[in-house]
């Protein structure tokens, strides 16, 4: 258990439909991420949230829209998917430590665009 | 550029050691780190090293680091079975707002460990 929380852990959804996934963390971060995982292919960065503002957004398509209402929740809202999207969606929030960064991970969201 | 290149697959017998090995492409990186992922879970920090020492030992794992060729390894000595995992290297790079970074990650090397 690492005090990140994923939901749901899996999604199906059409290419039509609208989704959201949720994190939750209650370690004190003020630091929230949302990555990418596909296979064979590096983790991607999607996007970063310090103290609720968005600091970066990876060239992400608009599909993907992302929401921190706080430093301890993170959505991201899915819209008019492709198959390419399916994948292991990956929440993290950081502490920085005397100059150390250490991500804490959630446990994903599989994601499998029909 | 921000590269982070790791193989893709490593095998290896239980009790002999393990080398994993990562190039990045950052100069200005000031820490790399190493996750593993097990089956089904998240990315867990496992060690980290800052880019101005060379080596680090803990416990079981070495990385080492030779910053002039930018290539990272991860050495775990006495491989068990519960070291099959996906292991991920990542380079942190400093973003512009405040003192958050963001961690560029490789692409993870599979480690299979044969009884």
């Amino acid at each position: 258990e690492t005090g990140v929380t994923q939901t749901p852990r899996h999604l199906v959804m059409g290419m039509t439909n609208k989704k959201s996934l949720k994190c939750e963390q209650h370690l004190g971060h003020n630091a929230m991420y949302w990555y990418k995982q596909s296979a064979k292919k590096p983790l991607e960065l999607m996007f970063v949230y310090n103290f609720k503002e968005q600091t970066e957004n990876n060239s992400v398509p608009s599909r993907f829209s992302p929401e921190c209402p706080n430093s301890s929740h993170l959505f991201l809202h899915l819209h008019t998917l492709q198959p390419e999207d399916s994948a292991l969606y990956l929440c993290a929030s950081s502490t920085y430590r005397g100059l150390v960064e250490k991500l804490f991970f959630g446990s994903g969201t599989q994601l499998s665009v029909l | 550029g921000e590269d982070v290149e790791q193989s893709l697959f490593l095998s290896v017998r239980e009790g002999d050691s393990s080398v994993i090995n990562c190039t990045y492409t950052d100069s200005s990186s000031t820490y790399l780190y190493w996750y593993k992922q097990e089956p089904g879970a998240g990315l867990q920090l496992l060690t980290y090293i800052f880019s101005n020492m060379d080596m680090k030992q803990d416990q079981r794992l070495t990385v080492l680091l030779n910053k002039k060729d930018k290539h990272l390894s991860l050495r775990i000595a006495d491989t068990q079975t519960g070291d099959s995992a996906i292991y991920f290297c990542a380079e942190r790079i400093s973003m512009n707002t405040g003192n958050t970074g963001k961690l560029i990650f490789g692409q993870g090397t599979t480690l299979q460990v044969k009884p």
